[in-house]
């Protein structure tokens, strides 16, 4: 069965950084690009950031590029996002989420995780 | 960019009827890369169709997709207790941003 488990959403200040994980498992990770996907309070999705398989091409919202780095160890079966420069306006639940082909080049997901609660606030 | 719009904000209906949900592009994409999903709740999303005519899996046959160039069209066929959620359209071609729509909730009536 596969399972995406997203972990290291807190409160943080404004202008702090932040490390999210995902833990994937029941699938072969390293042979699938893998998102992150995030939905403020109320509100939509929105997509944040894509990782290859092989992390050798990795896309950005523009929302978040220069702030956000999304990485990958295909040894340990995780993914991260880490989070600098942090603003209100990030605050949100943010999934990680697989495709659904291995090795695919663009986003159509097809597994999610419940997600991890990240709070920017003074 | 290409931005997604969805129509429309919430969509109010019936056990039974058919529900017809619009995501119109702000300019032309393939219908290859047109992806819709939902989410109930507290959930996380769920896939539910891509592409021309892809359902994902266990998605039952009442979920059918159409459109092509701007207009794109999720249509329920008959809509059941469990259909009632938001729904959203992707692009998620090649190149970034991978755009989301802004939802259609479909409420009971």
């Amino acid at each position: 069965e596969v399972q995406l488990v997203e972990s290291g959403g807190v409160l943080v200040q404004p202008g702090g950084s932040l490390r999210l994980s995902c833990a994937a498992s029941g699938f072969t990770f390293s042979t699938y690009s893998m998102n992150w996907v995030r939905q403020a309070p109320g509100k939509g999705l929105e997509w944040v950031s894509f990782i290859s398989y092989s992390s050798r091409t990795i896309h950005y919202a523009d929302s978040v590029k220069g702030r956000f780095t999304i990485s990958r160890d295909n040894a340990k079966n995780l993914l991260y996002l880490q989070m600098n420069s942090l603003r209100a306006e990030d605050t949100a639940i943010y999934y990680c989420a697989r495709d659904v082909s291995p090795y695919g080049d663009y986003p159509l997901l097809n597994y999610w995780g419940q997600g991890t609660l990240v709070t920017v606030s003074s | 960019e290409i931005v997604l719009t969805q129509s429309p904000g919430t969509l109010s209906l019936s056990l039974g009827e058919k529900a017809t949900l619009s995501c119109r592009a702000s300019q032309s994409v393939s219908s290859t890369f047109l992806a819709w999903y939902q989410q109930k709740p507290g959930q996380a999303p769920r896939l539910l169709m891509y592409g021309a005519s892809g359902r994902a899996t266990g998605i039952p046959d009442r979920f059918s997709v159409s459109g092509s160039g701007t207009d794109f069209t999720l249509t329920i066929s008959r809509l059941e207790p469990e259909d009632f959620a938001v729904y959203y359209c992707q692009h998620f071609g090649s190149s970034p941003p991978h755009t989301f729509g802004q939802g259609t909730k479909l409420e009971i009536k």
